[in-house]
């Protein structure tokens, strides 16, 4: 059983390039996160999806977009990569209390 | 606007003594709580949780408190180990919303 699984691990990015990092559980569960963690500081909610076809913003949505067109998958889009956006970011998914967390990528963009 | 507070960024203890981390909030609507425990390089594992209608859980050797009237929440791990050296986050959500916010985090170091 994977649970959680993100990829890429890592990868740079150039300011404006965009890219998409995947994530996708095996656990049947309905809701998925995504989080960003900067140095120093706790883990952010960007978006959350609480089943297939329904997603919503959290604290930090800017720059980013998501979709959910399966249970298992919930793809987070970076279009125009800014330095900001250098973080590490994490997927999760829960049936509906307990979060599981992939490993996270890591992301730099220069 | 930080609903979920950490402000003991890290703290150090001695093997076999007790570790206490602390979280307050802010958001009276919160009903759910989890502590996360976040090795580097991985990610965040659950710990422990507890509803607001209890005051304590206990696992093991880590126990949650509530207190909903100070709006705070604290872990302690007895007795300290040195594998539970680790970054511990605290968590908390709404009714129905199963949207958690997170604190900053408190670096915990258990010194052999």
């Amino acid at each position: 059983n994977a649970g959680v699984t993100q990829t890429p691990k890592f990868r740079i990015l150039k300011i404006g390039q965009s890219m998409t990092l995947q994530c996708t559980q095996d656990m049947n569960h309905n809701y998925m996160y995504w989080y960003r963690q900067d140095p120093g500081m706790g883990l952010k909610l960007i978006y959350y999806s609480v089943g297939a076809g329904i997603t919503d913003k959290g604290e930090v949505p800017n720059g980013y977009n998501v979709s959910r067109s399966t249970t298992e998958d919930f793809p987070l889009r970076l279009e125009l990569a800014a330095p900001s956006q250098t973080s590490v970011y994490f997927c999760a998914s829960s049936p509906q209390a307990l979060c599981t967390f992939g490993s996270g990528t890591r992301l730099t963009v220069v | 606007d930080q609903q979920v507070k950490q402000n003991s960024p890290s703290l150090s203890v001695q093997e076999g003594r007790i570790s206490i981390l602390n979280c307050d909030y802010t958001n009276s609507m919160f009903d759910y709580f989890l502590w996360y425990k976040k090795y580097p390089a991985e990610g965040p594992t659950f710990l422990i949780s507890i509803s607001s209608i209890k005051d304590k859980n206990e696992d093991g050797r880590f126990t949650v408190f509530l207190n909903k009237s100070a709006k705070h929440l604290s872990l302690h791990i007895v007795p300290s180990q040195p594998g539970d050296s680790a970054v511990y986050f605290c968590a908390a959500s709404a009714p129905g919303t199963y949207k958690y916010i997170f604190g900053t985090g408190t670096r915990l170091k258990v010194l052999a």
